[in-house]
């Protein structure tokens, strides 16, 4: 089956603009979590969300934003770019299902520059 | 301090093996990974183990898991040039938070 996959695949954007990453999951699978990954800080939980609602929220600031469609389909918008924000933002698919915790399947990324 | 720690490199000679090493301080971890990074690509998970385990083996790979010391390790039998990568460990607990390591990088020399 497919795996998980992120449109666009590169980004670059000047400070100040804001820009919208897409997150499509594996077939079936509930729930999309978003990480930021930067040579400093490594890797960074950004969100979670599951059947179109936040479950889960990491330590940044608001605007970083996301949403889940019904499709489980995600998006992550992030306003007002700073340089800070250039990272490889990574996606996650897992089915989600409370109770346990399953396995991720992480997307290809987008890579962000911001000039 | 991080909760999952890596050492940043390791370097092998094709043919050798490998044995990345990964700390943790979460006692409440359910399952351990280990994902693969190659350069400019996303995260390809690899293994990953339940708490209750010692060890699982999968082909070249074979994971550790000592739950008293919260040590973990990936083992990477007749190590090849393709096998240079980022290895992040990671580990989840119930509540589906997930952490991760900031990467072993392994180079591996012909």
């Amino acid at each position: 089956k497919a795996g998980v996959t992120q449109t666009p695949r590169y980004l670059i954007k000047t400070r100040g603009q804001q820009v919208t990453l897409s997150c499509s999951p594996i077939s079936g699978h509930r729930s999309v979590s978003w990480y930021q990954q930067t040579p400093g800080q490594g890797l960074q939980f950004l969100f979670e969300y599951f059947s179109e609602t936040q479950r889960n929220k990491g330590n940044f600031p608001g605007r970083f934003s996301g949403r889940q469609f019904s499709n489980s389909r995600s998006e992550m918008n992030v306003s007002t770019l700073e340089l800070g924000d250039s990272a490889l933002y990574l996606c996650a698919s897992s089915r989600g299902t409370s109770g346990y915790t399953d396995t991720q399947y992480f997307g290809p990324g987008t890579r962000l520059t911001v000039l | 301090g991080e909760d999952v720690e890596q050492s940043l490199f390791l370097s092998v000679r094709e043919g050798d093996s490998s044995v990345i090493n990964c700390t943790y301080t979460d006692s409440s971890s359910t399952y351990l990974y280990w994902y693969k990074q190659e350069p400019g690509a996303g995260l390809q998970l690899l293994t990953y183990i339940f708490s209750n385990m010692d060890m699982k083996q999968d082909q070249r790979l074979t994971v550790l898991l000592n739950k008293k010391d919260k040590h973990l390790s990936l083992r990477i039998a007749d190590t090849q040039t393709g096998d240079s990568a980022i290895y992040f460990c990671a580990e989840s607990t119930d509540n589906n938070d997930m952490r991760f390591g900031a990467g072993t990088r392994l180079t591996v020399k012909p």
